[in-house]
């Protein structure tokens, strides 16, 4: 139990696109979802909070006008990279907190990750 | 000062040694602590999770934890190649699981 998905794996595209990354809790309703940014050997560094039906709360330092997040339901995520840039090459990771009713253990489940590069 | 530090490693074991991963922290706050694995490339899974003092065992594998001393360790046992990963140790305060403060995770190696 507790799985989750994102989709894709990896994506690569051009400089000034726009990317959507999803994330799905598969078999569980998220009562929150987090999205995570992590360079290579290091540890996680959270980008936003968010629930379903409300605003996504970012952490300090971090765009939303470029890193945009949509919480539709209590099963999916979306973070869109809009106007890409090499610099935003890096590899995202999305985790999804059980709702209250879902039982099971109250922490977070991470997704499989994203990797992400920008020519 | 970082509020977990955990040293980043590599760590590098013959296959069947006994390994031991271990996070200090800062905040006494702190009641719940948990220990990810995470392949190249791939996202954390949960491996153990604890709250408050004491340990847990699973299979191969022993949480201890020591709020007196602020120290967490993860211990495997009879260690295998497949085990070769990054170990991230997590922490959040009582009932605040929004918020994971993490360790910057231990590259382990097991060596057939």
């Amino acid at each position: 139990g507790a799985v989750v998905s994102q989709h894709p794996s990896w994506v690569i595209c051009k400089s000034g696109t726009s990317v959507k990354i999803e994330c799905r809790s598969l078999d569980f309703q998220a009562t929150t979802m987090f999205w995570y940014r992590q360079f290579p050997k290091q540890s996680l560094m959270l980008m936003a909070t968010s629930n379903e039906g409300s605003k996504a709360t970012y952490e300090q330092g971090v765009e939303k006008d470029k890193f945009l997040i949509n919480h539709a339901s209590l099963t999916l995520s979306t973070l869109t990279v809009t106007s890409a840039h090499p610099e935003d090459s890096s590899f995202y990771i999305c985790s999804a907190r059980p709702h209250i009713l879902a039982g099971g253990t109250d922490t977070q489940y991470f997704g499989p990750g994203t990797r992400l590069t920008v020519l | 000062q970082k509020e977990v530090e955990q040293d980043p490693g590599p760590l590098s074991v013959p296959e069947g040694a006994i390994v031991s991963l271990n996070c200090t922290y800062s905040n006494s706050a702190f009641q719940y602590f948990m220990w990810y694995r995470q392949y190249s490339r791939k996202g954390p899974e949960l491996l153990m999770y604890t709250y408050s003092s004491g340990n847990k065992e699973d299979g191969r594998f022993t949480a201890q934890v020591d709020k007196s001393s602020k120290y967490i360790s993860l211990f495997i046992r009879d260690s295998q190649p497949s085990d070769s990963a990054t170990y991230l140790c997590a922490m959040s305060a009582s009932g605040n699981f929004n918020k994971f403060y993490f360790g910057s995770g231990t590259k382990l190696n097991v060596k057939p």
